[in-house]
């Protein structure tokens, strides 16, 4: 079946570095793709999303590109804030939605 | 505009009790989620509805959970009896149709012990 595989937190930066968020999936279908974020205290919210391969999602200062070749749609971040920590879904959507375990990001000051 | 609204915010619960959640979703939202959320998880869809009929209740354990949504507009869903394992966050959510953007709720945390 589909599956979200996204790499293990917690993952912590210093703020103004660049971060990223591998994730992989499988798909039988042609998934959309998505990222959540959920900041502490507060319900998951749309990040960023990509319906077809090639697509680039970005909002907030990230960014991530629909591949299809390698399955992949990573998040990156030029420059990280403190206000950025949070934990991180990586999501897809064929005829459900299909989370990752998610990733803890803490951004240092 | 309102967000998906759940009660209560969090609940604990002895083994073998019973425990309801509700969750009244966006004004005009036809499609309804339940996930559920075990710490260091993902979410893990339970439910999903359009309007007051279930499209997909595959991963929902039938022995012990329930969820109705009648009228198509406000959801319950109900565990009974519950669980160590059941201790996790439900959370609901809703979208327009089944292909447009989710909206979350803030969930409801359950501790069974």
């Amino acid at each position: 079946g589909d599956s979200v595989t996204q790499m293990e937190g917690p993952v912590t930066l210093s703020e103004e570095a660049f971060l990223t968020i591998n994730c992989t999936y499988t798909a039988t279908g042609y998934p959309s793709l998505f990222w959540y974020v959920q900041y502490p205290g507060e319900g998951l919210q749309l990040l960023l999303k990509a319906t077809k391969a090639d697509d680039k999602g970005s909002n907030k200062g990230f960014e991530a590109t629909y591949r299809k070749e390698t399955t992949s749609f990573h998040l990156e971040k030029g420059s990280v804030q403190v206000s950025d920590s949070a934990v991180y879904f990586c999501a897809l959507r064929d005829d459900k939605i299909i989370f990752g375990k998610g990733t803890r990001l803490h951004i240092l000051p | 505009e309102a967000g998906v609204a759940q009660s209560p915010r969090y609940k604990i619960i002895e083994k073998r009790q019973s425990v309801a959640f509700w969750c009244n979703p966006i004004s005009g939202h036809a499609t309804l989620y339940w996930y559920q959320q075990i710490l260091g998880q993902g979410p893990k869809l339970l439910i999903q509805f359009q309007n007051n009929g279930v499209v997909d209740d595959s991963q929902l354990p039938k022995d012990r959970f329930s969820a109705e949504r009648l009228k198509g507009v406000d959801s319950t869903l109900k565990i009974q009896p519950a669980k160590l394992e059941d201790s996790a966050v439900y959370l609901c959510a809703s979208s327009l149709a089944a292909n447009f953007e989710a909206f979350f709720g803030q969930g409801t945390r359950l501790t069974v012990v």
